[in-house]
């Protein structure tokens, strides 16, 4: 069964570091761009990052752009995502999510996250 | 960045109805536009991507259209299952964007 788990979150104080693990099983890893979305409590999803498969291209939404930085390790099948200077408003949720790309009678990709982790919990707090 | 606006932000609704959901791009999008839903305490699930795909394994009640930067998300016949929170979310740009949401609750 494919399945992405993530693990890492807990409690930090602000101004602390955290890296969040996804592992993923059951399908080729390294074939797929992966991303990171965050839930606040109460609260939407919202985008946070994104990278390609081969890990040549990231990209972050603009508040925590210069905090946070995701990777990956096609060896291991793993996502990270790298968190540090965490403020209160970086409490959420964070679910990492397989982006799979859809293609039409044309040829042109369509992507959405047809895989979604179970999400682990940040909380940033005194 | 593309904002995403959804609409209404919550609609109480009986099994059986015919549900809409809006949700309105700021700029054009072509069908780069993907619907979820999420359960309380669950993560999303894929509905419908490239705006009018139904996802496999989701139900034919669903459907999504698109006309120029409006998309809609169409449930034909409620089932008491339905009743959760739904969100579009566009692909069209690598800095992806959700709507605020959509919560359908039973009336």
């Amino acid at each position: 069964e494919v399945q992405l788990l993530e693990s890492g979150g807990g409690l930090v104080q602000p101004g602390g570091s955290l890296r969040l693990s996804c592992a993923a099983s059951a399908f080729s890893f390294s074939s797929y761009a992966m991303s990171w979305v965050r839930q606040a409590p109460g609260k939407g999803l919202e985008w946070v990052s994104g990278i390609s498969g081969s890990a040549d291209r990231t990209y972050y939404t603009d508040s925590v752009k210069g905090r946070f930085t995701i990777s990956r390790d096609n060896s291991k099948n793993t996502l990270y995502l790298q968190m540090n200077s965490l403020r209160a408003e970086d409490t959420a949720v964070y679910y990492c999510a397989k982006d799979r790309s859809y293609y039409d009678y044309s040829g042109y990709p369509y992507d959405a996250f047809d895989i979604w982790g179970q999400g682990t919990m940040v909380t940033v707090s005194s | 960045d593309i904002q995403m606006t959804q609409s209404p932000s919550s609609l109480s609704a009986s099994v059986g109805d015919r549900v809409t959901i809006t949700c309105r791009a700021s700029q054009s999008i072509d069908k780069y536009l993907n619907w979820y839903q999420q359960k309380p305490g669950k993560a999303p699930k894929l509905l419908i991507y490239a705006a009018s795909s139904l996802q496999s394994g989701v139900p034919s009640r669903f459907s999504g259209s698109a006309s120029g930067t409006d998309f809609t998300l169409t449930i034909s016949s409620l089932q008491p299952e339905d009743f959760a929170t739904y969100y579009c979310q566009q692909s069209y740009r690598s800095l992806y964007t959700f709507g605020q949401g959509t919560k359908l609750e039973i009336k």
